[in-house]
């Protein structure tokens, strides 16, 4: 089956800072998306990005899909903005990869 | 987007009882939906893809016999986790998949069996 592979696991920033997270399949996906869980566990749909580049407010995304890598943009990161942050994608199922545990320091 | 919705959000329950867990489309109907388990610290694990009017397709290692899903109508899905015991006790969250293939999740069941 797919594999979904995300870096780094865990990321500590500063307020204000920027950061970039990585997520690579092993095989072409076609419904690639990023979510935000919060810490209540609810998933929040981020960008669904099955190719090309999505801006929303302080987030960004990038997925080349021939390349089979997505990359999710956080810009002058908050407090609020702590959480994990997961891609998963996959052919009918969604598969997820471990997720990325963002600490936004104030 | 689409709301999915999940119910209850929460439950406890003592071992070796049963719990229905509820996954509802509100504004689309699914044909399909998915059922994954979260452990703490941990990524989201599929379990199974319920199909509507047909049997679940289960990962491997899921036992079919314990974790029983049926997908009655384009709109609900249930997960019965059967003779639950501790460690059953686990974060339960279901999605459903738009026509474009974009999943969109429950708020999750925080399962605690005692």
């Amino acid at each position: 089956g797919i594999q979904v592979e995300q870096s780094p696991p865990d990321l500590i920033l500063q307020e204000g800072a920027n950061s970039t997270l990585r997520c690579n399949f092993s095989d072409s996906v076609n419904n690639l998306q990023w979510f935000h869980q919060n810490p209540w566990g609810q998933l929040i749909n981020l960008f669904y990005i099955p190719s090309g580049t999505k801006q929303n407010g302080r987030l960004s995304a990038t997925t080349v899909a021939t390349e089979r890598y997505s990359l999710l943009y956080i810009s002058s990161s908050q407090t609020t903005d702590s959480g994990v942050y997961f891609c998963a994608g996959g052919g009918f199922k969604t598969i997820f990869g471990a997720g990325t545990r963002l600490f936004v320091k104030a | 987007g689409a709301v999915v919705s999940q119910h209850p959000s929460w439950v406890i329950c003592k071992s070796g009882t049963s719990v229905k867990i509820e996954c509802r489309s509100l504004d689309f109907q699914a044909t399909t939906m998915f059922w994954y388990r979260q452990f703490p610290k941990q990524s989201l694990m599929l379990m199974a893809t319920s199909n509507e009017g047909s049997k679940a397709t289960y990962e491997q290692g899921v036992e079919k016999d314990k974790f029983l899903i049926n997908h009655a109508s384009l709109t609900l899905s249930t997960l019965t986790v059967t003779s639950a015991h501790p460690e059953d006790s686990s974060f339960y969250i279901c999605s459903a998949e738009m026509r474009d293939l974009e999943a969109f999740f429950g708020q999750g069941t925080r399962l605690t069996v005692v």
